[in-house]
């Protein structure tokens, strides 16, 4: 079975520019995670979707970035306008809250802002 | 504020050695307590832990919850040069929420020949 599938690997670009990831779930699941990863602050959870409908977005850090899930089988997470502090390690997530069912990662987008 | 502690920060050991790492919380009511490995890419998932005092086993891996003392521990024997990553504990809030894990800061391992 396809895990969680993450676009694009890598993306460098300049501040300002705006960045667009992108992540596909894995079927069947209903629940959605964006995480962001650095080494001062570890695995930070951004938004969280439940059934396409985004339950929590406390995590979003400001303005700048904002996620969409427009049906089950895809997600997007923007940041416009980039800052240099914005790079780090992207991770979507997907899981079946059905029940104890432990979340799956993608292999995250690797993003830095020059 | 939900919190995960985890320790050792990190920690480096020979070839063969066992290991214990630790994770403890201060969560108002969870329902699940989670072990992921990571290495290079993504956190890939190791154990689901739900019930107090019941150890789950995996090969080397073992780990156990304990509600009570609000703490689980993860051990590793005779650990392999393929065990270094860093070991992230996360806690699932209970039913009836959306699955939002907290995660700790993570142990980094690292197994020397």
């Amino acid at each position: 079975d396809a895990g969680v599938i993450q676009s694009p690997r890598h993306e460098v670009t300049e501040m300002g520019q705006e960045v667009t990831l992108r992540c596909k779930p894995i079927s069947g699941h209903n629940s959605l995670f964006w995480y962001r990863q650095t080494m001062m602050r570890g695995l930070e959870l951004l938004i969280y979707f439940n059934n396409n409908v985004p339950i929590d977005d406390s995590g979003m850090p400001e303005d700048r970035f904002s996620a969409k899930m427009p049906n089950a089988s895809f997600s997007t997470l923007k940041i416009q306008p980039s800052e240099p502090r914005d790079s780090a390690v992207y991770f979507c997530a997907s899981s079946w809250t059905g029940g104890d069912q432990p979340q799956h990662f993608g292999d995250g987008t690797r993003l830095s802002i020059l | 504020e939900d919190k995960v502690v985890q320790s050792p920060l990190s920690l480096v050991v020979h070839e063969g050695d066992t290991v214990t790492l630790n994770c403890s919380y201060e969560v108002t009511n969870f329902r699940s307590l989670l072990w992921y490995k990571q290495e290079k890419k993504a956190p890939t998932f190791l154990f689901m832990l739900t019930s107090s005092g019941i150890e789950k086993k995996s090969g080397r891996l073992s780990s156990i919850l304990d509600k009570k003392e609000l703490f689980s521990i993860l051990n590793i024997t005779a650990t392999q040069t393929g065990d270094s990553a860093v070991y992230l504990c996360a806690v699932i809030p209970p039913a009836g929420t959306a699955s939002k894990l907290t995660f700790g800061t993570g142990t980094r391992l690292q197994v020397t020949l």
